[in-house]
Formats: C-alpha cells, sequence, structure tokens
C-alpha cells in the first residue's frame, strides 16, 4: 500500500501565476481533503472532494479551487498567486463510503512544499 | 467554531524523560481525536485516534487520554529519544462539516542525548 502520494514535492513561483498540486488518495479511500500549513502552524482545511464534488470549504478565497477525478486523485488548483499562499499544501484521504464514516482515521500525504517569490 | 490549543508551543527534555503534551478543544461534541507527528518539513503521521467512547488509547511508548467533558487530551511519552523530536498535533474532526480537521498549533519536541 503506497498511502497518500503528492506531487511535486517542490514548487517555486511568482506572484500572479498559477500552481495545480496533484493527490493520489490512500488505496480504499474515497474522500480526499486539502490542507494549507504555514510555517510554524497547524494545518488549515481548504476543501474536502467526494463523489467528484466539493462537499465542505473552508474559509479560503475563490482563488482556490479543485477537481476529483473517477479514480479519487484529487487536484488543487490556486490562480493569481500571491506571496501569502507561501506553504506547505497537504492532502488528506479516509474512507467516506463506510457507515462508520465519521469514526475514520485521516491519513496524511508527504505535502507540497510552495514557494511564491 | 471548534478552537484547538496545545500547551506548551516548545518543550526541550534530556534524553529518558517521560513526557505529557496538552490539547485542549472548546467544543465537547467531537466525535474523536486524532494526534499527529511532523517531522521539519513533512507531512503528517498518524499516532494514534482515540474515539470519544474511549478514555484511553496506546501505541509502543505512546498513550493517549480523552477527557470530552473538560475538553482535554494528553499524550503521554514514555522513555523519550532523540528520534522522538518533532512536531507533535492534536486534530477533531468538525461535526456535520465532512469530518473536516482542526487542528492545534502543534508542539515542538526536541529530545537530546
Amino acid at each position: 500500500d503506497a498511502g497518500v502520494t503528492q506531487s511535486p514535492t517542490h514548487l517555486i513561483k511568482t506572484r500572479g501565476q498559477q500552481v495545480t498540486l496533484r493527490c493520489s488518495p490512500k488505496s480504499g479511500h474515497d474522500t480526499v481533503s486539502w490542507y494549507q500549513q504555514a510555517l510554524g502552524q497547524g494545518p488549515q482545511f481548504i476543501f474536502q472532494y467526494y463523489e467528484e464534488e466539493e462537499r465542505q470549504r473552508g474559509n479560503f478565497p475563490d482563488r482556490f479551487s479543485g477537481h476529483q477525478f473517477p479514480n479519487y486523485s484529487s487536484e488543487l488548483n490556486v490562480n493569481a498567486l500571491l506571496l501569502g499562499d507561501s506553504a506547505l499544501y497537504l492532502c488528506a484521504s479516509r474512507p467516506g463510503t463506510s457507515g462508520r464514516a465519521t469514526y475514520n482515521e485521516q491519513f496524511f500525504g508527504p505535502g507540497t512544499r510552495l514557494t511564491v517569490l | 467554531k471548534q478552537e484547538v490549543t496545545q500547551i506548551p508551543a516548545a518543550l526541550s527534555v534530556p534524553e529518558g524523560e517521560n513526557l505529557v503534551l496538552n490539547c485542549s478543544f472548546t467544543d465537547s461534541a467531537i466525535y474523536n481525536l486524532q494526534w499527529f507527528r511532523q517531522d521539519p518539513g513533512k507531512g503528517l503521521t498518524s499516532l494514534l485516534l482515540i474515539q470519544s467512547s474511549q478514555r484511553e488509547q496506546t501505541s509502543g511508548r505512546l498513550n493517549a487520554s480523552l477527557d470530552k467533558s473538560s475538553g482535554r487530551s494528553t499524550l503521554y511519552i514514555a522513555a523519550s529519544q532523540p528520534g522522538d523530536s518533532a512536531t507533535y498535533l492534536c486534530a477533531v474532526p468538525q461535526y456535520n462539516a465532512g469530518n473536516m480537521l482542526t487542528f492545534g498549533g502543534g508542539t515542538r519536541l526536541m529530545v537530546k542525548p
């Protein structure tokens, strides 16, 4: 089991550019969430995808958008990058179709480090 | 709105000490609480998931307790080792919000040889 995988590992962009980050969930998981972690802080929830739809969204602007594919993998897109978007972006997955999904443990990927210059 | 706080923010101890890391949350209506470990610049590794019906969960030298009524959880690390040096984060899922996790700010632990 490969666990949650993310690509790329590191990315450097300039202000105003657009970026796409990718995530493959753990085998057997169909729910994917994205988090932003600024240096020295805990992760902040961006949004969650299940059945190819955005189900929940945190307090992030529309510049942040996503997509989930039929194989449950997901993309995070950020437009018009700002210096403040520099952070570690984490993807998490869990099974969403279990009757006890609420209780299920969430597993995180290694993250993508985004630097905006 | 759920808020999660971790104390202390940083901790430095000599090898071999037993440690207690604290996590508090404002809304006691939680299903579970999860403790994570994060090495510098890396992703999160799940350490323990403690359900709301449980009071304790153990894995090796780690023991997590949960007191929902007081809004507190502790992570106990026995016989600390330099390899335990990392940031430890606690998180609770938001009810009726797809289990979005609300995290504390973390405790940065350094265990000196």
